[in-house]
Formats: C-alpha cells, sequence, structure tokens
C-alpha cells in the first residue's frame, strides 16, 4: 500500500532562517506531488506541484521554492522565512492521470515563524 | 475571487442527530468534486469524489449530493458520532487543469 511520509511535524524558526520541509511517499511510483498550505481558517492554498523529476509548478509567487531531486521526494524551501510563513503546511501525492484520482495528504507540518 | 464557499463555517451538533453542510462553487466547467474531512492538525482524508455527471455517492454514514445546473453539492452527515467532529472541505477540479480549488471548510462539532 502507499504511505506519504512529511517532516518534522513541528518546526519554530526566527524570521529570517532558512526552511526545509521533506515528504518522502511510498509503494507507489511517478505520483503527482503537491505542497499546500492552510492559514488558520483558511481553505488550502496550493503553494508547488510536480508530475516529474526536475518538474516544478508554482502556484503562488513568494519567497518559497520547492525541488524534487528523487522520484517520490518532495521538498519545499526557504532561504529566508517571513512571519507570514507561518501556517500548516501539507504534502500530498495523487497517481499520474489527475483527474477523478484521489489525493492523498500527508499529516501535515506546523511551521511558527517567530 | 472565492470560487468554492462553504457553509455554514461553523456548526454544533448533538450526538445522533443529522446534518447537511453546502458547498456553491462558481467553477466551470470543472471534472469533479470532493468532499475531504480533516481532523484538527491532521491532513485531509477523502470521503467522496463525483464526477459532474454523477448526482450522488455515499460512504458510510456519509453521503453527497451534486447539483451541475444549481452548482451546489451538499454533504449529509447521518447518526453523527464525536469522531466527526472536523473540519469538511469541498473541492472543485476545473477540467482540464491539474490542480484543486478548495473551499475553507465547514467546522463540525458533535456534542454528547
Amino acid at each position: 500500500s502507499q504511505t506519504i511520509h512529511q517532516w518534522p511535524a513541528t518546526l519554530v524558526q526566527p524570521v529570517g532562517s532558512p526552511l526545509s520541509l521533506e515528504c518522502t511517499v511510498e509503494g507507489t511510483s511517478n505520483p503527482n506531488l503537491y505542497w499546500y498550505r492552510q492559514a488558520a481558517g483558511r481553505g488550502l492554498q496550493l503553494l508547488f506541484y510536480s508530475v516529474g523529476i526536475g518538474q516544478i509548478s508554482s502556484e503562488v509567487p513568494q519567497n518559497l521554492s520547492a525541488s524534487r531531486p528523487q522520484d517520490r521526494q518532495f521538498i519545499l524551501s526557504s532561504k529566508k522565512l517571513l512571519l507570514s510563513d507561518s501556517g500548516f503546511y501539507l504534502c500530498a501525492w495523487s497517481p499520474q492521470g489527475f483527474s477523478g484520482n484521489t489525493i492523498y495528504f500527508g499529516e501535515g507540518s506546523w511551521l511558527t515563524v517567530v | 475571487k472565492n470560487q468554492v464557499e462553504q457553509s455554514p463555517q461553523s456548526l454544533i451538533i448533538l450526538e445522533g442527530k443529522n446534518c447537511t453542510l453546502q458547498c456553491n462553487y462558481t467553477v466551470s466547467p470543472f471534472s469533479n468534486l470532493r468532499w475531504y474531512k480533516q481532523d484538527t492538525g491532521r491532513g485531509p482524508v477523502s470521503l467522496t469524489i463525483m464526477t459532474f455527471s454523477e448526482n450522488t455517492k455515499s460512504n458510510g454514514r456519509y453521503t453527497a449530493t451534486l447539483d451541475a445546473d444549481t452548482k451546489q453539492s451538499s454533504l449529509h452527515i447521518t447518526a453523527s458520532q464525536l469522531s466527526d467532529s472536523a473540519s469538511y472541505i469541498c473541492v472543485v477540479t476545473p477540467r482540464g487543469y491539474n490542480k484543486l480549488i478548495f473551499g475553507a471548510g465547514t467546522r463540525l462539532a458533535v456534542h454528547p
């Protein structure tokens, strides 16, 4: 069966520090991968998605970046965090051939920028 | 501009009662509409997926309906349980696009 792992689960970082959130998927190959952010009381916002190694699409311009160094690995990064980057970050995957497929979410990472 | 609107924003019901959550969308054309359940501090979990041609889909005590003419969907929860306390999120996929549009969710609290 397929599983998705995301870490760290919680993170408290000072403003201006770097960020790295990592996500891996097991039990499948060539998945679509996604990074979402959820601010308190708001809907999920798509940040990045990837349909293959090295293929990253950015939905929202910001100081975050994403990379996919391996087929089942997706990394969310920032060189300098802002207070507004605080939130709940979710990694997700879906089988290739997106439409109609279930999206599976990781457990999320709470980021607090102080 | 919010393309997926959910109501109510929050809801409190007593255990054993039924409830209905609403989702209105402006996304058109769309490929499918999903309902997710998200426990506090956890990732969302899929409840139902309906294509634009489907009217209803059930998953245990959860029944989703879709009216593509009025662009409305509802999620009906029967005989609620304490474990139903969560946020319920309506998600629409525009046709031809590889992304999801999320509603802000309805926070449901089931009290004993």
